[in-house]
């Protein structure tokens, strides 16, 4: 079975500033998908960031970019410029090639200093 | 575009009753998954539909059941109910499936007493 370790439960950073989230996996497939996902107080998660893990490039959307390490099965999430927005549990997911729902860390609790 | 509407945001029950929980994906999504969040075991994966088909099954008893309708829609239910199925329950939809990127609801928060 996979497993999704996130090894932080909180984190605290300045306004303004870079902050990287780290997550680890496990898993004995070669086609997979990595996934960030946020949880403000809403409860409702939104998808940050999405990575193949055929491709060797790393995902980038704005302020968001991830650290893929296939061989090392590291996935971190680097936030720059943190804006108080962006204050939320941040929940790293593994899904497989096939139609396995989401399997995901315990999650990291994101705190921004203003 | 709406997005994915969970009803009812929160319920109170009582052990040994039975609940049903519905989901109405984004428009055109096919993909509907349900997953159960507590603060001891995090967010776990209950099950994920496919034009009305069960693809797949997380580690749940059978007590957790599902369907989806030929619309999408998509209701879970939650027989003889215990302390410890109190949570927030999510449901997520997609076009095609899980990994693709997923549009969750607000969730329905469950309280069983």
């Amino acid at each position: 079975a996979q497993t999704v370790t996130q090894s932080q439960p909180e984190m605290s950073v300045q306004e303004a500033e870079t902050v990287t989230l780290s997550c680890t996996y496990d898993t004995s497939e070669s086609d997979y998908y990595l996934f960030w996902y946020k949880q403000p107080p809403s409860r409702q998660m939104i998808l940050v960031i999405r990575q193949e893990a055929y491709k060797q490039q790393n995902a980038t959307e704005n302020r968001f970019s991830v650290n893929f390490q296939k061989a090392a099965k590291s996935f971190s999430l680097k936030i720059s410029d943190s804006q108080l927005g962006d204050a939320a549990m941040y929940f790293c997911a593994y899904a497989g090639g096939g139609a396995d729902g989401l399997t995901f860390g315990k999650g990291t609790h994101l705190i921004i200093q203003p | 575009k709406a997005g994915v509407t969970q009803t009812p945001r929160y319920l109170i029950k009582t052990r040994g009753q039975q609940v049903t929980l519905s989901c109405s994906p984004i428009s055109g999504h096919r993909s509907v998954s349900w997953y159960q969040q507590t603060p001891g075991q995090g967010l776990q994966f209950l099950f994920e539909y496919f034009s009305e088909t069960q693809r797949n099954k997380g580690n749940f008893p059978g007590r957790f059941s599902g369907r989806q309708f030929s619309n999408s829609r998509s209701e879970m239910n939650v027989s003889t109910l215990e302390l410890g199925d109190s949570a927030l329950y999510l449901c997520a939809s997609s076009l095609t499936g899980p990994n693709e990127k997923l549009f969750f609801g607000s969730g329905t928060q469950l309280s069983v007493l």
